[in-house]
């Protein structure tokens, strides 16, 4: 079983239109990330989380700890946000540092 | 903004044949890592580096491979004798231990590694 789920895996929008992604995850964490990846391959980091709700301009991310489960929305979508949105962990175990990945939720936002 | 770069972008060889990737990470970072991502698959870890030594591997980071910090600024990593299955976008990531933005982790833009 993926220690990382993503839903939905593709997601198909109007320019407009309020976005939401889920992740979901099985183990302790450490730190919740919400990243994102152009379609040339490149990654961004765009939340780290480890509780509560951050913002940064038309994205708002949430973790609820105790559901080991976050949010991620992008308000007023626009074609530029399309990109593959993929949620990563840093499992609580014996202080280790890496992420552990989910499989990404590929966004295309139609004008 | 600060950002990580790598180089090749996209390096194509023979199976067998000897690659080093390199990064160079934000220059007050402390901790770095490689990542890997097979086409249309998710990213894996490969290994962390902290102190001028791995701090944690991945079982994929076999003997084959190695990483070396040689002059304070590149971070390499190697893969000695390349397979099929090496093929692969290998992303560098740096993060720093302190200020706003402690632990999150900045990629590099990836290096494009097809092994024929």
């Amino acid at each position: 079983k993926n220690e990382v789920e993503q839903s939905p895996q593709n997601l198909t929008a109007q320019e407009g239109e309020f976005i939401t992604i889920n992740c979901s995850y099985s183990v302790g964490i450490s730190a919740l990330h919400w990243l994102q990846q152009h379609p040339g391959g490149g990654i961004v980091s765009l939340f780290m989380l480890s509780s509560g709700k951050k913002k940064h301009g038309r994205l708002i991310a949430t973790i609820n700890i105790q559901e080991k489960h976050s949010s991620l929305h992008i308000t007023a979508s626009h074609p530029r946000d399309s990109a593959v949105y993929i949620c990563a962990v840093n499992p609580r175990r014996g202080g280790s540092e890496k992420l552990v990945f989910g499989k990404g939720t590929k966004l295309t936002v139609n004008p | 903004e600060p950002e990580v770069t790598q180089t090749p972008s996209h390096q194509v060889t023979q199976m067998g044949q000897e690659v080093i990737l390199r990064c160079v990470p934000i220059s007050n970072h402390l901790y770095f890592y490689w990542y890997r991502q097979i086409l249309g698959q998710k990213v894996e870890f490969l290994v962390s580096f902290y102190n001028n030594e791995i701090s944690e591997k991945s079982e994929i980071f076999d003997d084959q491979f190695s990483v070396e910090r040689p002059d304070g600024s590149n971070f390499t990593l190697k893969i000695r004798s390349t397979k099929l299955e090496d093929s692969a976008m290998y992303f560098c990531a740096s993060s720093g231990a302190g200020g706003s933005r402690a632990g999150e982790l900045f990629f590099g833009e990836g290096s494009r590694l097809t092994v024929l």
